[in-house]
C-alpha cells in the first residue's frame, strides 16, 4: 500500500464549479498536510497547509483534514480556468521528508 | 528574482553519458533537496542536504551523486545514464534547522532530462 493515494484524474469541470480533490494516507504519524499546485512545465508551489485535523480556508480554497479516517481534501469554490493545473497532496511528520501523492490533473473549462 | 534556480532547463543525452544538473537558492535556506518526477507526475524525494550534510538518501542508484559545495548550492551528477533516468528533476529548498512548525519547501522550475 502506498503511503499516500491520490486519484490522478484528469478531472474536467465547467467554470464556476466547486472542485473536490482528495487524498488518503496510511500512517497516522503524519501531522502536516499540504497541497501543492503545479502548472504545466513548472515546479510545484505550496497552496496551503494544515496541521492536524480541521479546516483551513484561504480565499476560494479550503483544505480539510480528517485524521480519524486518514483523509485530506482540497475544495476550490468558483473554479476558474486559471485553476487548471495538477494538484499534489503532500504529508510529513514534521521532518524534512515530504511524501507526495501522484497528483490530480484538473481542467476548468471556460 | 528567482528563488530556486536550476540549469539546464532541458537536457537531452545518450545512454551511458555522464551529466550534471545545478541548483542554486537565494532564500538563505539551510536545507536543499532533489526530487524526481516521472511521466505519471509522481514526485519522489531522492536526497536532502542540511548545511551541506546529507540527511536524506532514499533508495537511489549510486550512479546518482549529489554535491553541496555550500548552503546555497546542491548539484546532482549522474553517471552512466540509462533510459529509465528520463524524468523531470526538481530541486527544492527549505529553511531547515531552526524553523518552527512546517518547513515549507520551495521548488525550482525543474530540469527535463531525456535519455536516448
Amino acid at each position: 500500500q502506498k503511503e499516500v493515494e491520490q486519484d490522478p484524474g484528469p478531472l474536467s469541470v465547467p467554470e464556476g464549479a466547486i472542485v473536490s480533490l482528495n487524498c488518503t494516507y496510511s500512517n497516522s504519524a503524519f501531522q502536516y498536510f499540504m497541497w501543492y499546485r503545479q502548472y504545466s512545465r513548472k515546479g510545484p508551489e505550496l497552496l496551503m497547509y494544515t496541521y492536524s485535523s480541521g479546516n483551513k480556508e484561504d480565499g476560494r480554497f479550503t483544505a480539510q483534514v480528517d485524521k480519524s479516517s486518514k483523509y485530506i481534501s482540497l475544495f476550490i469554490r468558483d473554479s476558474q480556468p486559471s485553476d487548471s493545473a495538477t494538484y499534489l497532496c503532500a504529508i510529513t511528520s514534521g521532518t524534512y521528508k515530504y511524501i507526495f501523492g501522484t497528483g490530480t490533473r484538473l481542467k476548468v473549462l471556460a | 528574482d528567482t528563488a530556486v534556480s536550476q540549469t539546464p532547463k532541458y537536457l537531452v543525452t545518450q545512454m551511458g553519458n555522464d551529466k550534471s544538473i545545478k541548483c542554486e537558492q537565494n532564500l538563505g535556506h539551510d536545507t536543499m533537496y532533489w526530487y524526481k518526477q516521472d511521466s505519471k507526475k509522481f514526485l519522489k524525494i531522492m536526497f536532502s542536504y542540511n548545511n551541506k550534510e546529507l540527511i536524506i538518501n532514499e533508495t537511489v542508484p549510486n550512479r546518482f551523486s549529489p554535491k553541496s559545495p555550500d548552503k546555497a548550492h546542491l548539484n546532482l551528477h549522474i553517471n552512466s545514464l540509462e533510459l529509465g533516468d528520463s524524468a523531470v528533476y526538481f530541486c527544492a529548498s527549505s529553511q531547515g534547522s531552526g524553523s518552527r512548525g512546517i518547513d515549507t519547501q520551495y521548488f525550482g522550475p525543474g530540469t527535463r532530462l531525456t535519455v536516448l
